[in-house]
């Protein structure tokens, strides 16, 4: 059973960057031909989609953050990473880390991490 | 990108009787390599991350309850639940995995 687990800082300065870790057990982030997402959910607000890694290290961006956003594979410590840059209040969301498998790109779900923005 | 608009924003239902949620999609997400709808379901309850449901449109995940089933093709689809538990309050959103961006509908609140 994979099993993932979001850390990270809980408050982030606006303009600074946000940065949030993924430790995946269970599975190897090497694993086949799946992805490694980010999504974010603001407080009663819906989901929204960051990016994502594959496997092999390529990465695809959702074109609203692509200019401030970066995800990463950390093999050595089976982990995947997030980072967003030149942050705002809105900004402030849970983070889920989800990968998936054949039928789904949204199998398992980290429990999220509370991000705020403010100074 | 793929809008995903659900209806309704929410709505209350009788123990024990049907709810219906209704998804459509912008553009279809049909994908001709495996012949299926790239479209999922997934219910959130509130402080837990969502649970996957229904993939490629009609498939119940393992360890759903027979209660949810999904249907629809293209660009409209639907969620039911043929008879509401009280366990099944909570937020369902629908999701396309056609192309990304991979997107989400707004979501629709189930209560009691």
């Amino acid at each position: 059973q994979v099993q993932l687990q979001e850390s990270g800082p809980g408050l982030v300065k606006p303009s600074q960057t946000l940065s949030l870790t993924c430790i995946v057990s269970g599975d190897s982030v090497s694993r086949g031909t799946y992805y490694w997402s980010w999504l974010r959910q603001p407080a009663g607000k819906g989901l929204e989609w960051i990016g994502r890694v594959h496997s092999t290290g390529s990465t695809d961006y959702n074109a609203s953050l692509k200019s401030r956003v970066a995800i990463s594979v950390d093999r050595s410590n089976n982990q995947i990473s997030l980072r967003l840059t030149s942050v705002t209040a809105a900004d402030t969301a849970v983070y889920y880390c989800s990968t998936g498998n054949y039928y789904t790109d949204f199998l398992y779900w980290g429990q999220g991490a509370l991000v705020t923005v403010s100074s | 990108d793929i809008v995903m608009t659900q209806s309704p924003d929410s709505l209350a239902v009788s123990l024990g009787e049907r709810a219906t949620i209704n998804c459509k999609s912008s553009q279809s997400v049909f994908h001709s390599a495996n012949n299926k709808n790239r479209l999922a379901w997934f219910q959130q309850k509130p402080g837990q991350p969502p649970k996957l449901l229904i993939y490629w449109a009609s498939f119940r995940e393992s360890g759903v309850p027979d209660r949810f089933s999904g249907s629809g093709s293209e660009t409209d689809f639907t969620l039911t639940i043929s008879s509401l538990q009280a366990e099944d309050v909570a937020v369902y959103y629908c999701q396309q995995y056609c192309t990304t961006p991979l997107t989400f509908g707004g979501g629709t609140k189930v209560e009691i």
